[in-house]
């Protein structure tokens, strides 16, 4: 299997629950990213890793939290989501963090929490 | 800081026809600059990328791009478009992190 897989591709949730969306990346890059894509919006980057350590948190309610156990594997950890949260939850990954290099996309998860 | 706008949010284009998705970004460092399509229920693909040399860049499935510094633009363009190019369009900038437009939805219509 090659490029950037995302599991699952879409998810139901109630506000109280908790679940974990995956991502894995084939390619050999070091770095990976989680975004987030509402309608109407610019995408809105939620966390980097490079080389398994995050880098940036960009202001993400602690309701959200991610883990990297390897340079290959992404995970996002939800808990106590709110409606305002679903969106289209995307996954990419980099060579590494360098701003020239092109980032790689997974299909995404569609999350709706109700 | 980076910022990018896209002033279409949608462009309706008769197949063969050509067309142009505009970008303009602002930025106070030095940028690199993409394009991404993102076809329904899939994830974002890159089409094209300007880093440096010529202005001109080709990318997949017949896009172009210019990098046209004074104007702070990067206007995507396709001489002839088919059904398939139906998708969503994102502009990125990236000086020190990833910034993407808010996107183009393309509609060709037979």
């Amino acid at each position: 299997e090659t490029g950037v897989t995302q599991t699952p591709r879409h998810l139901v949730m109630g506000m109280t629950n908790k679940k974990s969306l995956k991502c894995e990346q084939h390619l050999g890059h070091n770095a990976m990213y989680w975004y987030k894509q509402s309608a109407k919006k610019p995408l809105e980057l939620m966390f980097v890793y490079n080389f398994k350590e995050q880098t940036e948190n960009n202001s993400v309610p602690s309701r959200f939290s991610p883990e990297c156990p390897n340079s290959s594997h992404l995970f996002l950890h939800l808990h106590t989501l709110q409606p305002e949260d679903s969106a289209l939850y995307l996954c990419a990954s980099s060579r590494d963090r360098e701003v020239y290099n092109e980032q790689f996309f997974g299909p995404g998860t569609r999350l709706t929490v109700l | 800081a980076q910022s990018v706008t896209q002033l279409d949010s949608q462009v309706p284009v008769f197949e063969e026809a050509p067309v142009e998705l505009r970008c303009n970004y602002s930025s106070s460092v030095s940028v690199y600059l993409f394009w991404y399509v993102q076809y329904p229920n899939q994830g974002l693909q890159l089409l094209l990328k300007y880093l440096s040399g010529s202005t001109l860049v080709k990318g997949i499935n017949g896009f172009e791009a210019e990098f046209n510094k004074s104007q702070t633009s990067f206007h995507l363009r396709k001489p002839s478009v088919h059904i398939s190019d139906t998708a969503e369009y994102f502009c990125a900038v990236s000086g020190n992190q990833f910034y993407f437009g808010t996107g183009t939805s393309l509609t060709v219509i037979p």
